[in-house]
């Protein structure tokens, strides 16, 4: 079944990055943008971006401009979100999300985020 | 920035009643080239990542129960709970996917009176 399989939970520095993976089985894994979006606590949930698969472009949120980094592997049906210099604010649970597409009267029609990961906590504690 | 804004923050609904949440969004998000409205709802439930529910401002995401309905176009939009059941109770968020960056509303938490 399509699924997207994030990697385990981190425990990071302040300072530190982070590098979570974000492994896409089920479906054509460049026929679909992958999205980031993370939820801390307390706080509601928070899109930090996308990547597109097929070409490695990438679009971020302004509040994550130089900061974050988004890659794939199309060997291996994998996109990646790294996030650097850590903060204690950064503090969340990070999904990756699949693009939903659906072709209309020949038109490609974006939908929402139809397939999302579990979930990776990432703590930044010193 | 599209600023979304959802009303009320919380709601307090008896199993079997209707929930309703709306949306405001500070832009309009009708997507010219197919005339859709660019506006989801999601449900977040503790543990579990959040779940599509509806696209397009009204079309339900496969298995989605048809008590989930969306309405609603331009700016402003609803989700409606027609009967309440105790899986519902969630966290649920509009988002729009018009234009980058795709924002949230801050969220409407249901509970069970």
């Amino acid at each position: 079944q399509v699924q997207l399989v994030q990697s385990g939970a981190e425990v990071k520095k302040p300072g530190a990055s982070v590098k979570v993976s974000c492994k896409a089985s089920g479906y054509t894994f460049t026929g679909h943008y992958i999205h980031w979006v993370r939820q801390a606590p307390g706080v509601g949930l928070e899109w930090m971006g996308w990547t597109n698969p097929k070409s490695g472009g990438t679009v971020f949120a302004e509040k994550f401009q130089g900061r974050v980094t988004m890659t794939r592997d199309t060997s291996s049906s994998t996109a990646y979100m790294e996030l650097h210099s850590l903060k204690s604010d950064d503090t969340a649970i990070y999904y990756c999300a699949r693009e939903r597409i659906t072709v209309v009267r020949g038109i490609m029609a974006v939908g929402g985020m139809d397939v999302w990961g579990q979930g990776t906590t990432v703590t930044v504690s010193s | 920035d599209i600023v979304m804004t959802q009303s009320p923050d919380s709601l307090t609904v008896s199993l079997g009643e209707r929930a309703t949440i709306n949306c405001k969004s500070s832009q309009n998000v009708v997507y010219s080239a197919n005339t859709k409205n660019y506006l989801s709802w999601y449900q977040y439930r503790p543990g579990q990542p959040p779940r599509l529910l509806l696209y397009w401002a009204s079309t339900r995401e496969s298995g989605v129960p048809d008590r989930f309905n969306g309405s609603g176009s331009g700016t402003d939009f609803t989700l409606t709970i027609s009967s309440l059941q105790a899986e519902d109770v969630a966290i649920y968020y509009c988002q729009q996917y018009y234009t980058t960056p795709w924002t949230f509303g801050q969220g409407t938490k249901v509970e069970i009176k």
